[in-house]
């Protein structure tokens, strides 16, 4: 079974300063994805970023990015800049590749970014 | 339309009771997932649909749930004589097709209420 793990329930960062965000995963697969997701009181969620597993190089999207270990499974979101509009929940998710998608989402992490 | 529409917004009713909800993908999505958010908790996976096909139906909490897709678009999930731990946001999702590399788009979910 696949198991997602988000060890820090709640964050605060001032706005304009780093964060990042911890994830750890177990999995006996090798190809997969992980995914962080981002859910502001609104409630819908929404695509941050994604990783290949069989990619070895990080995944950037602008002000967000990644550190992709695989060997220690560890999959963390840093934030940089932070604005007020990062203000969410976080949830790392792993997905299995190909058939039979399942997805596995860990319990997310509630940031506040502070004025 | 132009994003996931999920109906109800909202739900209450009685313990015992059947309810059914519904998901309108994104037109041409062939991919559907979905999930249950529990107050506090991550996103459990219950569902994904390829087409009108669930590949795996092992992540439906019971036999009390059940989940349909007709004409690879609408899928209905209908929960059987409602318990209280039903209570939750049940969120849909779809993609283009089931591959890692798209990103699932959301629904706002539907609040359903066990009283």
């Amino acid at each position: 079974a696949q198991t997602v793990t988000q060890s820090q329930p709640e964050m605060s960062v001032q706005e304009a300063e780093t964060v990042t965000l911890s994830c750890t995963y177990d999995t006996s697969e090798s190809n997969y994805y992980l995914f962080w997701y981002k859910q502001p009181p609104s409630r819908q969620m929404i695509l941050v970023i994604r990783q290949e597993a069989y990619k070895q190089q990080n995944a950037t999207e602008n002000r967000f990015s990644v550190n992709f270990q695989k060997a220690a499974k560890s999959f963390s979101l840093k934030i940089s800049d932070s604005q007020l509009g990062d203000t969410a929940m976080y949830f790392c998710a792993f997905m299995k590749h190909y058939l039979g998608n399942q997805f596995y989402f860990g319990t997310g992490t509630s940031l506040t970014v502070i004025p | 339309g132009a994003g996931v529409s999920q109906s109800p917004s909202n739900k209450v009713t009685e313990k015992g009771k059947d309810v059914e909800l519904r998901c309108d993908p994104i037109s041409g999505h062939t991919a559907l997932y979905w999930y249950r958010q529990s107050l506090g908790q991550g996103l459990e996976f219950l569902i994904y649909f390829q087409g009108n096909s669930a590949p795996d139906k092992s992540g439906l909490p019971s036999d009390r749930f059940s989940a349909e897709r007709t004409g690879g678009s609408v899928s209905t999930l209908t929960i059987q004589r409602t318990q209280q731990e039903d209570s939750a946001v049940y969120l849909c999702a779809s993609s283009l097709e089931g591959f890692g590399e798209q990103p699932q788009h959301f629904g706002d979910g539907t609040r359903l209420s066990i009283l």
